[in-house]
């Protein structure tokens, strides 16, 4: 099984701040990394998907990479909108998939 | 316009079966590459990756749940079904199902079900 390991599991942050959380992926997943946003109470929503490639409607200050077995979810100002919790989830093409514990985002 | 909901019992008793059903409208679940999968997390804890089901039938599990896990589908209703057998406190949560668009996973996702399990 892929395990997913992200950190850090919460950060605070002050706005305008550069933040950036992390996933390990166990094995090799190529770009099947995603990243997902939940706000308290609602329904997470997704990010970015295939490691680096910004979802529909999604700001522009979202941004995802990729460095080895490292995949990245850079925000590059925060905004007090962006308060929430992410989560990254491995997608290999239609076999067992994994998200990772969690990073909880708070303002400073 | 992609929905979805999630709809179930609200309240079963341990060792019963959880019967959960996801109702969707503005995609087809015969569309190749389209795909439903079901998530769970329990209040205050992240998110669990369950099981999906692709428009071609073929079905993968969370292994640590592999055994109690049944996914299908009824494409002309646009539905998706889960089925958790011998049911323990461990599965309270609410639980949602989310829309794969060309193995994509999770565009759209519904808003929840919460179900409780207590004796």
């Amino acid at each position: 099984d892929i395990q997913m390991t992200q950190s850090p599991s919460s950060m605070s942050a002050s706005l305008g701040d550069r933040v950036t959380i992390t996933c390990r992926a166990s094995q090799d997943i190529g770009n099947y990394l995603n990243w997902f946003q939940q706000k308290s109470g609602k329904s997470p929503r997704r990010m970015i998907y295939g490691a680096t490639n910004l979802a529909a409607g999604v700001p522009s200050r979202f941004s995802g990479s990729k460095s080895g077995s490292d995949y990245s979810l850079t925000i590059s100002s925060l905004e007090s909108e962006d308060v929430a919790i992410y989560y990254c989830l491995q997608s290999i093409q239609y076999l067992t998939w994994t998200f990772g514990g969690g990073t909880k985002l708070e303002l400073k | 316009q992609v929905t979805l909901k999630e709809s179930g019992p609200g309240i079963l008793q341990p060792s019963q079966t959880l019967s959960l059903t996801c109702t969707f409208s503005g995609f087809s679940l015969s569309t190749y590459g389209t795909g439903v999968g079901w998530i769970r997390q329990p209040s205050g804890k992240g998110l669990e990756w369950l099981t999906n089901i692709w428009w071609d039938d073929d079905k993968y599990y969370n292994p640590s749940l592999k055994s109690r896990l049944a996914i299908s589908k009824d494409t002309s209703n646009n539905q998706a079904f889960l089925k958790i057998t011998n049911v323990d406190t461990a599965d309270t949560a609410t639980y949602y199902c989310a829309r794969i668009v060309e193995g994509i996973p999770f565009e759209d996702w519904g808003q929840g079900v919460m179900v409780t399990v207590s004796s």
